[in-house]
């Protein structure tokens, strides 16, 4: 069983769209993330949720919306995606994230490509 | 955000054992010692943690300096597998603003030859 799933995998749209990625852990943890990868490799986190209340919020363009439906689920809206968005997004969870020594578990990743 | 620094490659035969160094001068008395590792195509991965002493698991050995301002990940007997990049991060005492986040660095590039 996948414990932090993402869908879709791929996904390639144009400049102008909006559109969603999914994230769901089965994993009974209390907090999940959203993090960045450009193409550069840096890995940058957009956001984190506890308990479906927002906990961290770094500088990500407000086309960025992250929702949390239930604690297991945190899925992350773009609208008037632009080229720059093209990137790879990992969803990923931890128990309470108030325990420095957590281990984060991570997604396979979102591969998106703006055209 | 405590910072890391690590080398930008490293290269090893398969194996041998590999020692990953990695400098965390600024680190404070409360944050933790991660190392992840992102295999191509895929998310990162925990590899090990540790405060203070070093400690062993079945991926690797994590050796912590007295001072705890560097740390060496130890993979025993490097396989083809093990290539990988190799984040080092100290991830923060969630009692402030920082909510326990990890935050990458540049990590090392491990190349593991046949």
């Amino acid at each position: 069983d996948t414990a932090v799933s993402q869908t879709p995998k791929y996904l390639v749209t144009q400049m102008g769209n909006d559109k969603s990625i999914k994230c769901e852990q089965n994993l009974g943890h209390d907090t999940m993330y959203w993090y960045k990868q450009d193409s550069k490799k840096f890995l940058k986190i957009m956001f984190s949720y506890n308990n479906k209340e927002l906990i961290i919020n770094e500088t990500v363009p407000n086309r960025f919306s992250p929702k949390s439906p239930d604690k297991a689920h945190l899925n992350l809206h773009i609208n008037s995606l632009e080229l720059g968005d093209s990137a790879v997004y990992f969803c990923a969870s931890s128990p309470s994230g108030t325990g420095s020594g957590n281990t984060i578990y991570f997604g396979e990743g979102s591969w998106l490509t703006v055209v | 955000d405590a910072k890391t620094t690590q080398p930008n490659s490293m290269e090893s035969n398969e194996e041998e054992p590999v020692h990953l160094p990695c400098n965390h001068s600024t680190i404070s008395g409360t944050d933790y010692i991660h190392w992840y590792r992102q295999l191509p195509s895929q998310g990162p991965e925990y590899v090990i943690h540790g405060l203070t002493s070093n400690v062993n698991n079945r991926m690797a050995s994590l050796a912590i300096a007295e001072d705890r301002k560097s740390s060496t990940l130890i993979l025993h007997r490097a396989t083809l597998r093990d290539a990988a990049v190799y984040y080092c991060i100290l991830r923060e005492s969630a009692g402030g603003t920082s909510y326990g986040k990890l935050t990458f660095g540049q990590g090392t590039i491990l190349t593991v030859h046949p």
